[in-house]
C-alpha cells in the first residue's frame, strides 16, 4: 500500500539551529509532493509543494525541500529555526494521476528559545 | 477567494448523539475531503467528494458518512457518538487540473467534544 513515512515523531531544536525533518514515500511512479505546517491554534497551511521541475523547491518563511526521486526522499530543510517554527510539519503525496493525497503521521517540531 | 470554512467551530455533544458538520470549499474546487485529527493518531483520512460522489474512504466505522451539494459544500455526519469520537474535524478542498490534483486547502476545522 502506499504510504508517506516521517519518521522523527517530535525534534526539539534551539533557536537558530539547523533543521532537517525526513520524508519518505513508497511509491515507483510520479508523485506530487507537499508539506504542510499547522502552528498552534492555526489550521494547516501549505510550506511547500513540488510537481516537476528543480527538485530543489523554496517555500514560505525560509523552508526548502529537495525531491530525491531515487531515495523516495522529499526532506524539509531550514538553515537556522526561530522560536515561531514552533509547529506540527506534516508532508503529503498525491500520486499522479490519483485522486487521494496521503499524509505523514507528522513531525512535531519544538524550538528552545 | 475566500478560504475553506467549517461550521460550526465547537461542538459538544453527549454519547448516542449524532452530528452533522458543514464544510464550503473554496470556490471553483469540486473535491472536498474530511479528516480526524487527534494527538494520539494524527490525521487521519475519512472521505473525498468530488461532483457529489464519494470517490475514496478511510477506514472508519459506518456511523461516519457524508455528502457534497451541487454547489460542492459538503456534511460530515456521525451517528451514534462516542467518547473517541472527541477530535478536530478538518475539511480541505482542492481543484483537479490535467489530471491530477492540486494541493489541498484545509479549514480551521470543527472542534468535537462527546461527553
Amino acid at each position: 500500500a502506499q504510504s508517506v513515512s516521517q519518521h522523527n515523531h517530535h525534534v526539539i531544536l534551539s533557536e537558530a539551529a539547523s533543521l532537517e525533518l525526513g520524508c519518505n514515500y513508497s511509491y515507483g511512479g510520479t508523485v506530487n509532493l507537499f508539506w504542510y505546517v499547522q502552528y498552534p491554534g492555526q489550521h494547516l497551511q501549505l510550506l511547500l509543494k513540488y510537481f516537476s521541475g528543480d527538485p530543489l523547491v523554496k517555500g514560505i518563511k525560509g523552508f526548502e525541500a529537495e525531491f530525491i526521486k531515487s531515495k523516495f526522499s522529499f526532506n524539509l530543510r531550514k538553515p537556522s529555526v526561530q522560536w515561531s517554527d514552533t509547529a506540527e510539519y506534516f508532508c503529503a503525496v498525491i500520486p499522479r494521476g490519483a485522486s487521494k493525497i496521503i499524509f505523514g503521521s507528522g513531525t512535531r517540531l519544538s524550538i528552545r528559545p | 477567494k475566500a478560504g475553506v470554512t467549517q461550521t460550526p467551530r465547537y461542538l459538544i455533544k453527549t454519547r448516542g448523539q449524532q452530528v452533522t458538520l458543514s464544510c464550503s470549499p473554496i470556490s471553483g474546487h469540486r473535491s472536498v475531503s474530511w479528516y480526524q485529527q487527534t494527538p494520539g493518531q494524527g490525521l487521519q483520512f475519512l472521505f473525498e467528494y468530488f461532483s457529489e460522489t464519494q470517490r475514496n474512504k478511510g477506514n472508519f466505522p459506518g456511523r461516519f458518512s457524508g455528502r457534497q451539494f451541487s454547489n460542492s459544500r459538503s456534511e460530515m455526519n456521525v451517528s451514534t457518538l462516542e467518547l473517541g469520537d472527541s477530535a478536530l474535524y478538518l475539511c480541505a478542498s482542492s481543484s483537479f487540473t490535467s489530471g491530477s490534483y492540486n494541493e489541498q486547502f484545509f479549514g480551521p476545522g470543527t472542534r468535537l467534544t462527546v461527553l
